[in-house]
């Protein structure tokens, strides 16, 4: 069974641009889960979706956004981009959703210059 | 916010040698998952833990979901070179709305 898939792998945008990104689940997870990974913050939950609904949000700014589309796949949206919004972003699916057994994939990196 | 401790920060390790990580809160967990993660990668899934007090055992790898369900440990016995890596715990509660918090992470290296 294939993994949990994320493009691009890298990204580098300037400040003030936006930018997306795609997450393809593992085939019949339902759950999609995003976090932001940086150094000083570690991992940070951003949302997730489930059923192409957003079932839960985490503390990030309205500048973040994400969608769930009905194969299950999703993207995230990152509008007007910061420096501090360069970071690792992960997702990861689950069958059932919320916390149990997420499978995550290799991640964006994006940089924001 | 609930906070996950997860100690030691970083560890050598030298093979064969058999290494503990622990995390800690101090909120009660329903769930408790631990991951590594290798340089420029996602996390991986190595343990979920559903019940206090389960010990629950992947290959050289075995964790234990604390009985007071604010603790969860994870052990490797005799570590290879391929130990190296970030290991994560995170936890789950109805508190924090059912998504994962994580731990800041121990980084294993290779004694040199």
């Amino acid at each position: 069974k294939a993994g949990v898939t994320q493009t691009p792998r890298y990204l580098i945008k300037t400040r003030g641009q936006q930018v997306t990104l795609s997450c393809s689940p593992i085939s019949g997870h339902r759950s999609v889960s995003w976090y932001q990974q940086t150094p000083g913050q570690g991992l940070q939950f951003l949302f997730e979706y489930f059923s192409e609904t957003q079932r839960n949000k985490g503390n990030f700014p309205g500048r973040f956004s994400g969608r769930q589309f009905s194969n299950s796949r999703s993207e995230m949206n990152v509008s007007t981009l910061e420096l501090g919004d360069s970071a690792l972003y992960l997702c990861a699916s689950s069958l059932h959703g919320g916390a149990y057994e997420q499978y995550f994939g290799p991640g964006t990196r994006l940089t924001v210059t | 916010g609930q906070q996950l401790n997860q100690s030691p920060q970083s560890m050598f390790i030298q093979e064969g040698e058999d290494v503990s990580m622990n995390c800690t809160s101090s909120s009660i967990f329903n769930t408790w998952l631990w991951y590594k993660q290798d340089p420029g990668e996602g996390p991986v899934l190595l343990i979920a833990l559903y019940k206090a007090g389960e010990l629950t055992s992947n290959g050289r790898l075995t964790a234990q979901f604390g009985i007071t369900r604010k603790d969860s440990f994870l052990n490797i016995s005799a570590s290879i070179p391929s130990d190296v890596g970030i290991y994560f715990c995170a936890g789950q509660n109805e508190a924090a709305g059912n998504k994962l918090t994580f731990g800041g992470g121990t980084r294993v290296l290779v004694k040199p």
